[in-house]
């Protein structure tokens, strides 16, 4: 059964500062997404990575995915009190289908 | 053009009763898929389904919980006899086909009280 797994859950940070959100999973997969949901709304696509050393940025923030070590990292440059959200990383494995496993998300609270 | 529509936005139920959430698909999208929310948690897939068809059901319960996408109108997703540990938000994602990025819509919060 494939698990995906996110650390830390919760990350509180200062605006200016960088950090890192991990994302492991269990098995091979075929596609990782990362989703933003802020609270009360839906899940927002910010990336999706195919291969091994996929890296893609946006603004602030860069996503990329190591299949030899089964991990995605999403690195945040220098916060702003607009990131504060949920981020989820999502996989998708050939075998199983189309479905989506999610871990269980990272609660992102930028201070200013 | 307008993203995945699901209503009602939100939904309160006594036990016993029975829900129907809708969720129409992106223009040009054939494939919806079903997600739920537990508070606090991430997202768990339900059911996925093409135009007519049920492709893969195996995260639904498999008594009281339904789901249709039928040739014409919105998906269905129906859960009868509604009891407390349904309250959740119930996300509906699209995609053009398979293997392809999902866009969720805004979600339903189900509240049994």
């Amino acid at each position: 059964e494939l698990k995906v797994e996110q650390n830390p859950l919760f990350l509180s940070m200062q605006e200016g500062k960088n950090y890192t959100i991990y994302c492991n999973y269990s098995t091979t997969s075929d596609r990782l997404y990362w989703y933003r949901q802020d609270p009360g709304k839906s899940l927002e696509s910010l990336f999706v990575l195919l291969s091994n050393g996929a890296v893609k940025q946006e603004g602030r923030l860069m996503a990329s995915l190591d299949t030899k070590a089964r991990l995605s990292t999403l690195h945040i440059t220098a916060a702003v009190h607009d990131l504060s959200a949920t981020y989820f990383c999502a996989v998708v494995k050939e075998t199983s289908g189309s479905r989506l496993t999610f871990g269980e998300g990272t609660q992102l609270t930028v201070n200013p | 053009n307008a993203g995945v529509m699901q209503n009602p936005r939100h939904l309160v139920r006594r036990r016993g009763q029975e829900a129907r959430l809708r969720c129409s698909p992106m223009k040009g999208h054939s494939h919806v898929y079903w997600y739920r929310q537990l508070p606090e948690e991430g997202l768990k897939f339900m059911v996925y389904l093409q135009k007519e068809n049920i492709i893969d059901e195996s995260g639904m319960p498999k008594e009281r919980f339904s789901a249709e996408f039928p040739k014409e109108g919105p998906s269905i997703l129906r859960i009868q006899q509604v009891v407390r540990g349904d309250s959740a938000a119930y996300f509906c994602a699209s995609s053009p086909g398979h293997w392809e990025t999902q866009y969720f819509g805004p979600g339903t919060r189900l509240l049994v009280l």
